[in-house]
């Protein structure tokens, strides 16, 4: 696809339960970033993959935070017994290092996700 | 990574030029300066990167003095739908990792 898409775009939720959120990155695109920003906060680092691998999950709030990616392309974050604090946009980023603009990261429409 | 710092928030009218200053004190030198843009319910976009003097495109002019350690976007004669939040970066060329600080905000007012 021309862009980053992300899935879904809302996702109500119950407090206990597990959600998925899905990443489709730019073609091509090799790195791959998770952010969190909650209402009229600033953005904040979850995860980057490079390729398949996660150098760096230090931004991963808890345990029941994880991701994956498959294939060098698609992400899912995975957040396990949701709590009410977990409420906020979900937003993926991809980039290609190296290649023109240092590490322009192009951004998804992001995930709402509001546990009740 | 290193540390930025930029107002909050800031207001000014249509039709003015927005000078937003970030300072970077311990920026390195294989450090880049890169501004994104973010409006309402939609993700950061990409909107200028420098390394040191003046960059310009048909969105913004960055200028970076010769210590490097600010930067200082421009936005010429805004217009209401230049009211965002914009983020200021300091990364080394070699990181995947970039850091988004809390921004500054920009209103445009009538």
């Amino acid at each position: 696809g021309a862009g980053v898409s992300q899935s879904p775009s809302n996702k109500v939720t119950e407090k206990g339960k597990d959600v998925e959120l899905r990443c489709d990155p730019i073609s091509g695109h090799t790195a791959l970033y998770w952010y969190r920003q909650s209402l009229g906060q600033g953005l904040e680092f979850l995860i980057y993959f490079q390729g398949n691998s996660a150098p760096d999950k230090s931004g991963l709030p808890s345990d029941r935070f994880s991701a994956e990616r498959t294939g060098g392309s698609v992400s899912t974050l995975t957040i396990q017994r949701t709590q009410q604090e977990d409420s906020a946009v979900y937003l993926c980023a991809s980039s290609s290092p190296g290649q023109g603009t240092y590490n322009e990261q192009f951004f998804g429409p992001g995930t709402r996700l509001t546990v009740l | 990574l290193a540390k930025t710092t930029q107002p909050i928030s800031m207001d000014s009218y249509e039709g003015q030029e927005v000078n937003i200053t970030c300072s970077h004190n311990n920026i390195a030198t294989n450090d880049y300066i890169t501004w994104y843009q973010q409006f309402p319910s939609q993700g950061p976009r990409f909107i200028i990167q420098g390394y040191k003097t003046k960059v310009t495109n048909e969105v913004a002019s960055l200028f970076i003095p010769a210590d490097r350690k600010s930067s200082t976007l421009s936005l010429p004669r805004v217009s209401l739908s230049d009211t965002a939040v914009y983020y200021c970066l300091v990364g080394d060329v070699r990181d995947d990792k970039i850091i988004f600080g809390k921004g500054t905000r920009l209103h445009i007012l009538p």
